[in-house]
């Protein structure tokens, strides 16, 4: 299983500002993913992210609120940008595992955001 | 991909066996089913999955009904770091929209002293 770190950890933000959060992972994958997890819920996924193409994007969420960069085969970010308060989620990266199961993957920590 | 449907809430006595079941009446052939679980303030976490034979690894064993419409998972001898949340999660192997792993609300699992 791949380790994998998020940063930071937690944030509290102004409204109307962006944050962007970087998940590093300890080895090459294909996928990564963006989940978000707003208070009391369960996760939701916003995008898939693969190296050297756009992003794809859930139904509910898009690319100018939610732009992710992925430069490589161990590194991404999710921006969160003109943040309001209902952005105040726990933001989670993953990737999938390199046997290709779809079912099968490992997650980051986790960033908390807390949006004033 | 199959909707599951899970206890919202379980106890089960430090040391003793927790069984957690899973509904997935719906489940496709080409499905399989996924568990995982999620200790307050971590990301979830991978347990174990399995498509109509039962498995076991080091963190839990999982049984399927012949019919595949339901599952449970079974963790031998749970501590009070098992406390968490379980979630079931049924979908293709490959293919599709591999990111798309849809979480329910899954069952919080209590283990108490």
């Amino acid at each position: 299983s791949a380790v994998i770190s998020q940063k930071p950890s937690r944030d509290i933000c102004q409204r109307g500002t962006s944050l962007t959060i970087q998940c590093q992972v300890d080895s090459q994958v294909t996928m990564m993913f963006w989940y978000r997890q707003q208070p009391g819920q369960s996760l939701t996924l916003i995008a898939t992210a693969n190296q050297g193409s756009e992003a794809t994007y859930e139904s509910g969420f898009v690319i100018d609120k939610f732009p992710i960069s992925r430069p490589n085969l161990t590194f991404s970010t999710l921006t969160v940008s003109n943040m309001s308060p209902e952005d105040s989620s726990i933001y989670l990266c993953s990737v999938g595992s390199n046997s290709g199961r779809a079912g099968e993957q490992y997650f980051g920590p986790g960033t908390r955001l807390t949006v004033t | 991909d199959a909707k599951t449907t899970q206890p919202p809430s379980m106890d089960c006595a430090e040391g003793r066996a927790a069984n957690l079941p899973c509904n997935h009446s719906t489940i496709s052939g080409n499905e399989y089913v996924y568990w995982y679980r999620q200790i307050h303030s971590q990301g979830p976490q991978y347990i174990i999955h399995g498509l109509k034979n039962n498995e076991t690894n080091e963190m839990a064993s999982l049984i399927i009904t012949e019919d595949r419409k339901s599952s449970t998972l079974i963790l031998p001898h749970a501590t009070l770091r098992d406390t968490a949340v379980y979630y079931c999660i049924v979908r293709r192997h490959y293919g599709g929209s591999q990111g798309n792993l849809i979480f329910g609300k899954g069952t919080k699992l209590s283990v108490k002293p």
